[in-house]
C-alpha cells in the first residue's frame, strides 16, 4: 500500500505558483520522498526527491516538514503544460529491493 | 534527465499471440529496470524488477510464465506477454534506475514513454 495521501485534484491559475501537498505520516527515517508527474498517456516524468532538507531544481521546489510527516511540491510559475497527475511517493524497501509504491496522485489542472 | 525508450509505443494483437516490448536506457547503463502496468484511470502497479544478468523478481500475483522478462545487457530489458488475452490489454511502462554511485543523492528511476497493448 502507498504510504502517501494526496488530494485527488487541484486547480491553479496560469502564472501562479502551484503548491501540491502530500502527507506521509508513517515515513521511516531513511525513506526518501519522490515526486513524479504523468501527462495523459505518457510515461511518468521525474521531478524531484529529498530526504529531510528542502530541495530545488529547474522544475520545482520540495519543502519537507521538520518531522518529515508531510511535504509540498511547488511549481513556481505554472503553465498550461504543467497540467498532469502529480504523484508523491515514498521509496520503500519491498520484497527484494527499493521500490516506488504509487498512490492515486493529484490531478493538477492549470487554468488560463 | 536520463532518457529511456520503449518500443513499440502501441501494439494491437490477436488473443493467443505473444508480444515483446523493449525498454532501452539510451544515455546511461542501468543495472536495474522495472516493469509496471497501468489500467485506465488507475495508478502504476509494479510487475517485476529486472536485474542485468540475473532472473527477474516478480511481485505477488504476477505470473512469471506469462510475463517473461529478459535483461541481457546494461541498456536493454524486454517484456514478453505470452498467450495474450483481452484482460492483458493495458499500458505497460518500464523504468531504469540510475544508482547513487553515478553521482546522485540516491537511486532515481527514469521512465519510458509506455507501450499501449490492445488484445483483440
Amino acid at each position: 500500500d502507498a504510504k502517501t495521501t494526496q488530494p485527488p485534484s487541484m486547480d491553479c491559475a496560469e502564472g501562479r505558483a502551484a503548491n501540491l501537498p502530500c502527507n506521509h505520516s508513517t515515513i521511516s527515517g531513511n525513506e526518501y520522498v519522490y515526486w513524479y508527474r504523468q501527462i495523459h498517456s505518457q510515461g511518468p516524468q521525474y521531478i524531484i526527491h529529498g530526504l529531510k532538507n528542502n530541495e530545488t531544481n529547474e522544475m520545482a521546489s520540495l519543502i519537507i516538514t521538520e518531522d518529515r510527516k508531510s511535504s509540498t511540491l511547488i511549481l513556481p510559475h505554472a503553465t498550461l503544460r504543467d497540467t498532469a497527475v502529480y504523484y508523491c511517493i515514498v521509496r520503500v524497501f519491498g520484497r527484494w529491493n527499493y521500490q516506488l509504491i504509487w498512490g492515486a496522485g493529484t490531478k493538477l489542472i492549470i487554468k488560463p | 534527465g536520463a532518457v529511456v525508450s520503449q518500443h513499440p509505443s502501441r501494439v494491437i494483437c490477436k488473443s493467443g499471440t505473444s508480444v515483446k516490448i523493449e525498454c532501452r536506457s539510451l544515455d546511461f547503463q542501468a543495472t536495474t529496470m522495472f516493469w509496471y502496468r497501468q489500467f485506465p484511470k488507475q495508478s502504476l502497479m509494479l510487475m517485476a524488477t529486472s536485474n542485468e544478468g540475473s532472473k527477474a523478481t516478480y511481485e505477488q500475483g504476477v505470473e512469471k510464465d506469462k510475463f517473461l522478462i529478459n535483461h541481457a545487457s546494461l541498456t536493454l530489458s524486454t517484456l514478453t506477454v505470452t498467450s495474450a488475452h483481452p484482460e492483458d490489454s493495458s499500458f505497460y511502462i518500464c523504468s531504469a534506475d540510475i544508482p547513487w554511485t553515478s553521482g546522485d543523492t540516491t537511486d532515481t528511476q527514469y521512465f519510458g514513454p509506455g507501450t499501449r497493448l490492445t488484445v483483440l
